[in-house]
């Protein structure tokens, strides 16, 4: 079937701008979640969505980012006022924790970001 | 304090040579521990996870909770198995180690 779609696959905007992230999880998956790798660094967790559940936002780096998720489909992550270091791949993975009780996270093919 | 720990940065082996990427973890509960591998052009994909006791591609990781290690281990590398590799520690979302890229030379 198909897996985890992120759009788009390239965004470059200018330092101060806004941006719009889109992930579209696989179908019945009931966790989302978003992640940041920045150039040289590991994966960075930000926000979680868990069913109705309140998020776990815990990894937003400022209040210049936040997340929505509508149900259990899509999702999209902004950051406005955008600034150099928030260059980075920005990737989101769904889960199905009904069915995975190992809850694998399957990942999409991300979203590089670039701030000139 | 949740923490994953990979000590490479980068680990260059031989074809046929035995790979072992480390992986270290801080947590005070029941660990559930993850590898994650990315080649190149690739999405991340999962590898294989410590409660499935599996081997995939011929890679086994076994959790030493004395240790607090997850080590990830192959007898004898091949050329396709060149990629980064990222141990995760799952805590509701995924905690990830730094990452370890295998470079395995011909």
């Amino acid at each position: 079937g198909a897996g985890v779609s992120q759009s788009p696959s390239n965004k470059v905007t200018e330092k101060g701008k806004d941006v719009e992230l889109r992930c579209d999880p696989i179908s019945g998956h009931t966790a989302l979640y978003w992640y940041r790798q920045r150039l040289g660094q590991g994966l960075e967790f930000l926000i979680y969505f868990q069913g109705n559940s309140a998020p776990d936002k815990s990894g937003l780096p400022s209040d210049r980012f936040s997340a929505e998720r509508t149900g259990e489909s899509v999702s999209t992550l902004t950051i406005q006022r955008t600034q150099q270091e928030d260059s980075a791949v920005y990737l989101c993975a769904s889960s199905s924790r009904l069915a995975d009780l190992t809850d694998t996270q399957y990942f999409g093919p991300g979203t590089r970001l670039t701030v000139l | 304090a949740q923490r994953v720990t990979q000590p490479e940065k980068l680990l260059s082996v031989f074809k046929g040579a035995p790979v072992e990427l480390k992986c270290n973890y801080s947590y005070s509960g029941s660990p559930e521990l993850f590898w994650y591998v990315q080649y190149s052009r690739q999405r991340l994909q999962l590898l294989l996870r410590h409660i499935s006791r599996e081997s995939i591609k011929g890679f086994t990781a076994d959790l030493n909770k004395g240790e607090t290690s997850f080590h990830l281990k192959k007898p004898f590398a091949q050329e396709e198995d060149s990629a980064m590799y990222y141990c995760a520690l799952l805590v509701g979302k995924l905690i990830f180690g730094q990452g370890t890229t295998l470079q395995v030379k011909p």
